[in-house]
């Protein structure tokens, strides 16, 4: 079946604009992640999602971010007033949690560039 | 979760098994290893994981110390594509927040 994918793949955008990067999970998974990867950096936790609890935003790095997910499915990583530190790779991942281990399958990621 | 700490990076030579450490010396009774690697501009991909027995699949075999304070990811016959950032992580059995240390990078070399 189809794996997360996540749009767009490349985003350039000025400093002070909103951008709003998507997620779409493996259909039936009831958890989502986002992540953030600077240039050789290892991956840094922003907020997660399961079924129709509150979500665990413990990870966002300043009241500019934010996230939803619709319907329990899509997910959306809104950034605003975007800044130039803000540039990094997004990572979306999802999971079942049918079983026990929940192995996280991952996007391609959007690498977002701020000017 | 438990932290671990991997060293930065590795060599090893191709069609030779590479062993890459991880120690997770505070790792509690219900925290499971996971293994993921990471290709150059892709997004990470989950290798194996295991509780305290030995585990091993098509991709690599994860050994367990007995004490569970370290273990070893083993790829037996290291290939070019296997040049990847390989992160070790602990994390409970049911647990979502998943925290990334920096991980090993291996250059697997002809």
């Amino acid at each position: 079946g189809a794996g997360v994918s996540q749009s767009p793949s490349n985003k350039v955008t000025e400093k002070g604009k909103d951008v709003e990067l998507r997620c779409d999970p493996i259909s039936g998974h009831t958890a989502l992640y986002w992540y953030r990867q600077s240039l050789g950096q290892g991956l840094e936790f922003l907020i997660y999602f399961q079924g129709n609890s509150a979500p665990d935003k413990s990870g966002l790095p300043s009241d500019r971010f934010s996230a939803e997910r619709t319907g329990g499915s899509v997910s959306t990583l809104t950034i605003q007033r975007t800044q130039q530190e803000d540039s990094a790779v997004y990572l979306c991942a999802s999971s079942s949690t049918s079983g026990r281990y929940n192995e996280q399958f991952f996007g391609p990621g959007t690498r977002l560039t701020v000017l | 979760d438990a932290k671990t700490t991997q060293p930065p990076s590795m060599d090893c030579a191709e069609g030779r098994a590479a062993n890459l450490p991880c120690n997770h010396s505070t790792i509690s009774g219900n925290e499971y290893v996971y293994w993921y690697r990471q290709i150059h501009s892709q997004g990470p991909q989950y290798i194996i994981h295991g509780l305290k027995n030995n585990e091993t699949n098509e991709m690599a075999s994860l050994i367990i110390t007995e004490d569970r304070k370290s273990s070893t990811l083993i790829l037996p016959h290291a290939t070019l594509r296997d040049t990847a950032v390989y992160y070790c992580i602990v994390k409970a059995s049911g647990g979502f927040k998943t925290i990334f240390g920096a991980g090993t990078r291996l250059f697997v070399k002809a």
